[in-house]
C-alpha cells in the first residue's frame, strides 16, 4: 500500500464547476498538508498549507483535512480554464525540510470551457 | 522577492556520465531539499540541506549526491548516469526546517541518452 495515494484522472469539469481533488494517505503521523499545482513542464505551485485537522479557505480555493479518517481534500470554486493542470497532495511529520515531503502522484484536472 | 531558481534548465547526457545541477534559494531561506520527479514514481525526497550539512536523505543510491554552501545554494550531483536517471530535478527552499512552507524552482530536467 503506497503512503498517499491520489487519483490520477484525468478528470474534466465545465467551467464554473466546483472541482474536489482528493487523497488518502497510511501514515498516522502525518501532521501537515499541502497542495500543489504543476502546469506543464513547470515546477510546482504551493497553494495551501495547513496544520492538523480543520479546514482553510484561500480566494477560490478550500483545503479540508480529516485526519480521523487520513483524508484531505481541495475544493476549487467558480473553476476556470487557466485551473487546468496537475494538481498534488503532500504530507509531512515535520512540515518544512527536515523530513522530506510525501506526494501523492497529482490529479490532471481539465477545465472545459 | 525572487523565487527559487535552478540551472540549467535542460540537460541531455550519456550513460556514464556524471552531471552537477544547481539551486539558489529564495534569500534568506536556509534550508534546501531536492526531489526526482518520474512520470512513473512521481515526486521522490532526494536530501535535505541545512547550514551546509545535509540532515535527512530519502532512498537513494550513493550515485546521488550534494551539498551547500555558505550563501545557502545547493548543487547536486548525479554520477555514473543510468538510463532511469531521466527525471526533472526539483529543487524547494524554506526558511526554516519545520513547520515551514516549501516553495520549489522550475526544475532541471535531465535526459540521459
Amino acid at each position: 500500500q503506497k503512503e498517499v495515494e491520489q487519483d490520477p484522472g484525468p478528470l474534466s469539469v465545465p467551467e464554473g464547476a466546483i472541482v474536489s481533488l482528493n487523497c488518502t494517505y497510511s501514515n498516522s503521523a502525518f501532521q501537515y498538508f499541502m497542495w500543489y499545482r504543476q502546469y506543464s513542464r513547470k515546477g510546482p505551485e504551493l497553494l495551501m498549507y495547513t496544520y492538523s485537522s480543520g479546514n482553510k479557505e484561500d480566494g477560490r480555493f478550500t483545503a479540508q483535512v480529516d485526519k480521523s479518517s487520513k483524508y484531505i481534500s481541495l475544493f476549487i470554486r467558480d473553476s476556470q480554464p487557466s485551473d487546468s493542470a496537475t494538481y498534488l497532495c503532500a504530507m509531512s511529520e515535520s512540515g518544512g525540510g527536515a523530513d522530506g515531503l510525501t506526494f501523492g502522484k497529482g490529479t490532471h484536472l481539465i477545465i472545459q470551457p | 522577492k525572487a523565487g527559487v531558481t535552478q540551472t540549467p534548465r535542460y540537460l541531455i547526457k550519456t550513460r556514464g556520465q556524471q552531471v552537477t545541477l544547481s539551486c539558489s534559494p529564495i534569500s534568506g531561506h536556509r534550508s534546501v531539499s531536492w526531489y526526482q520527479q518520474t512520470p512513473g514514481q512521481g515526486l521522490q525526497f532526494l536530501f535535505e540541506y541545512f547550514s551546509e550539512t545535509q540532515r535527512n536523505k530519502g532512498n537513494f543510491p550513493g550515485r546521488f549526491s550534494g551539498r551547500q554552501f555558505s550563501n545557502s545554494r545547493s548543487e547536486m550531483n548525479v554520477s555514473t548516469l543510468e538510463l532511469g536517471d531521466s527525471a526533472l530535478y526539483l529543487c524547494a527552499s524554506s526558511l526554516y526546517r519545520e513547520s515551514d512552507e516549501q516553495f520549489f524552482g522550475p526544475g532541471t530536467r535531465l535526459t540521459v541518452l
